[in-house]
């Protein structure tokens, strides 16, 4: 079976500081990773995925996110953080074989500091 | 609005109200999903349609309904719904089910109460 952590249910960060959402996952086969952000009284958006080649991914608003196949994990980053990158960010993972769902972590709210 | 639109955003029913949630996609996908999002819980993955055809049911209690009468609409009809039914329900779109690397397109929920 597959599935998603993301260890932190919360991570707060100093505006122009860098940030890290992190997320790990567990899959049997080649995993699809999907990174989705909800703001307030939203659905969520589609950030960024990696579905095979160079491991980091650029995706929207300025994120990247780095796939470690040796660690399981598909960490979310940004340099510069900014107050309204502040929502809630979810990781997702899908394997290839069969029509598996899509699998979401619990997701982990980001707050940025002025 | 474009993308994934939903009707209503907010709904409050007593328990014994029949009411239907609407989706609509206008991103010409084949499938279209219900999900259920809880405070503190991963969403959870209600129904799956692709091309109109109901190809995934996860064990969804028999007072939530789907309809799918075309591949550009979804609809969720509740009855007799129970307090913990309240939630978020969000609806989404890809382009196809079976692909693996489709990304989803969500809409913007509708906050459903149930009291």
């Amino acid at each position: 079976a597959q599935s998603v952590a993301q260890p932190e249910d919360q991570v707060n960060v100093a505006e122009g500081n860098p940030l890290t959402v992190k997320c790990t996952y567990s899959v049997s086969g080649n995993p699809y990773l999907f990174w989705y952000v909800q703001y307030p009284n939203r659905g969520l958006q589609f950030l960024l995925k990696y579905i095979t080649g160079d491991n980091l991914v650029k995706g929207s608003y300025g994120f990247e996110a780095e796939f470690n196949k040796s660690q399981t994990s598909f960490h979310l980053k940004k340099p510069s953080a900014l107050v309204s990158d502040s929502a809630l960010y979810f990781c997702a993972v899908r394997v290839l074989s069969g029509n598996t769902p899509l699998v979401f972590g619990k997701g982990t709210r980001l707050s940025v500091i002025a | 609005e474009t993308g994934v639109t939903q009707t209503p955003r907010h709904l409050v029913m007593g328990m014994t109200n029949k009411k239907s949630l609407k989706c609509e996609q206008h991103l010409g996908h084949n499938a279209m999903y219900w999900y259920k999002q809880s405070a503190k819980k991963p969403l959870e993955l209600m129904f799956v349609y692709s091309l109109e055809e109901r190809v995934e049911n996860n064990s969804v209690p028999s007072r939530f309904s789907p309809e799918c009468p075309n591949s550009s609409h979804l609809f969720l009809h509740l009855h007799t719904l129970q307090p913990e039914d309240s939630a978020l329900y969000l609806c989404a779109s890809s382009q196809d089910r079976s692909g693996p690397h489709y990304e989803q397109y969500f809409g913007p929920g509708t906050r459903l109460t149930v009291t």
